[in-house]
């Protein structure tokens, strides 16, 4: 069964901390992908990765970066948080043509 | 661009009745779609999805979702409701000619009453 694993299920941060949320996954999925979830907004993409060091912008990058040294693992990183990033953040994976695999997300709050 | 519009902020239905949960999208090539289900403070599980072939797909929890390509939908059925399919519903559509991304729709609320 694949495993997505994030690193904190919440956190709590504040205002201008550079903040890591790791994402892992252990079936040696191509792709992998970060989504922010805000209530009657549905899921957003940030951003999504293809191949080892390689990224794409989804529609909202702003305020966000990404990093992919190995395939298992997908970093989401927020240069200097603010309240407006405030979310659950999930990290999903998934092999070609297949569906998404996520994670049981991460609750951050940015005071 | 691709969409997906999920009509329905909240469905409520008895337990044992039918649920349908309403989707419809756009895009511009042969969508793959797709069904999601989230419980409190978890990640989305995958339920169903069309790719090609027969329009009545049917997947995990007695769940069952219909293709319609004249009307751009994809509604998530299920014959009789149980309390334990209340939760977070999320349709998502994947475009081949934008690549990996999917998109999701806003999500529906399904409360099943007993």
């Amino acid at each position: 069964d694949v495993k997505v694993t994030q690193s904190s299920r919440y956190l709590v941060k504040r205002t201008g901390e550079k903040v890591f949320l790791e994402c892992v996954q252990d079936m040696d999925h191509e792709n992998m992908f970060w989504y922010r979830q805000d209530p009657g907004l549905g899921l957003r993409l940030i951003y999504f990765s293809y191949d080892v060091k390689m990224k794409e912008k989804g529609d909202i990058p702003e305020g966000y970066s990404v990093s992919r040294e190995k395939k298992e693992r997908f970093s989401l990183i927020l240069e200097s948080a603010s309240t407006n990033q405030t979310s659950m953040y999930l990290c999903a994976s998934s092999p070609d043509d297949s569906p998404l695999h996520f994670g049981n997300g991460t609750r951050l709050t940015v005071t | 661009a691709q969409s997906v519009a999920q009509p329905e902020d909240q469905v409520n239905v008895a337990e044992g009745n039918p649920l349908t949960v309403k989707c419809t999208y756009s895009v511009s090539g042969n969508p793959y779609l797709f069904w999601y289900v989230q419980y409190p403070n978890r990640g989305l599980q995958f339920l169903l999805k069309y790719i090609t072939g027969d329009n009545l797909v049917k997947g995990s929890y007695g769940f069952e979702a219909e293709f319609n390509k004249s009307q751009t939908s994809f509604h998530l059925k299920k014959p009789s409701a149980l309390v334990s399919d209340s939760a977070l519903y999320f349709c998502a559509v994947r475009d081949l000619n934008y690549g990996q991304n999917f998109v999701f729709g806003p999500g529906t609320r399904l409360s099943v009453l007993p």
